[in-house]
């Protein structure tokens, strides 16, 4: 089964210091690992994935995550908060060892990112 | 930039009732997806769906749910006989090939109130 866990259900950061989202994850196999942001009303917008390769992966809006095999992380940072970046943010993970071909992902609760001035 | 469209972005409905969430996916996107988001909870997965027919499903995901493609633009979820606890927020997700490295594309969801 794969399983995502965001440990935080809200970050709080000044605007223009760096901010990081935590999420680990659970598979059998290797990961395929997504973070999703949503604004208020809005759908889910795909922010940055990691297939394999380089471990920092970059992504929207300047963006980045670091993937760590070893502590099973996937960590979303960016150097510099702004306050636009305020929004509930998912990390997803699927297993790329799971058969089937449904391509289904499994979500994490969320973190609620409040970017303050 | 190509999107997810859904309709309705409100559905109110009584218990019992039959209700069709529709979306249209991407143009040139061949896999598709909805997802569920329970007020206050994690966005759980319902069900994919490629080349005409479900690919993996959730325990969710029972008789009372089906999905169709009725034409080459549609993709609709419809939940025969609600209950209250189908409200939710209903995501349609697509993605260009049946890869799951690929990322799937959401729409801006349908908000579903059972009364």
């Amino acid at each position: 089964a794969q399983s995502v866990a965001q440990p935080e259900d809200q970050v709080n950061v000044a605007e223009g210091n760096p901010l990081t989202v935590k999420c680990t994850y659970s598979v059998s196999g290797n990961p395929y690992l997504f973070w999703y942001v949503q604004y208020p009303n809005r759908g889910l917008q795909f922010l940055l994935k990691y297939i394999t390769g380089d471990n920092l992966v970059k992504g929207s809006y300047g963006f980045e995550a670091e993937f760590n095999k070893s502590q099973t992380s996937f960590h979303l940072k960016k150097p510099s908060a702004l306050v636009s970046d305020s929004a509930l943010y998912f990390c997803a993970v699927r297993d790329i060892m799971v058969t089937g071909g449904g391509n289904k992902l499994t979500f994490g609760t969320g973190t609620q990112l409040k970017v303050e001035l | 930039e190509p999107e997810v469209t859904q309709t309705p972005s409100h559905q109110v409905t009584q218990m019992g009732q039959e209700v069709i969430l529709r979306c249209v996916p991407i143009s040139n996107h061949l896999y598709f997806y909805w997802y569920r988001q329970i007020l206050g909870q994690k966005v759980e997965f319902l069900v994919s769906f490629y080349n005409n027919e479900i690919s993996e499903k959730s325990e969710i995901f029972d008789d009372q749910f089906s999905v169709e493609r009725p034409d080459g633009s549609n993709f609709t979820l419809k939940i025969r006989s609600t209950k209250l606890e189908d409200s939710a927020m209903y995501f349609c997700a697509s993605s260009e090939a049946p890869r799951g490295y690929n990322e799937q594309f959401f729409g801006p969801g349908t908000r579903l109130t059972v009364l």
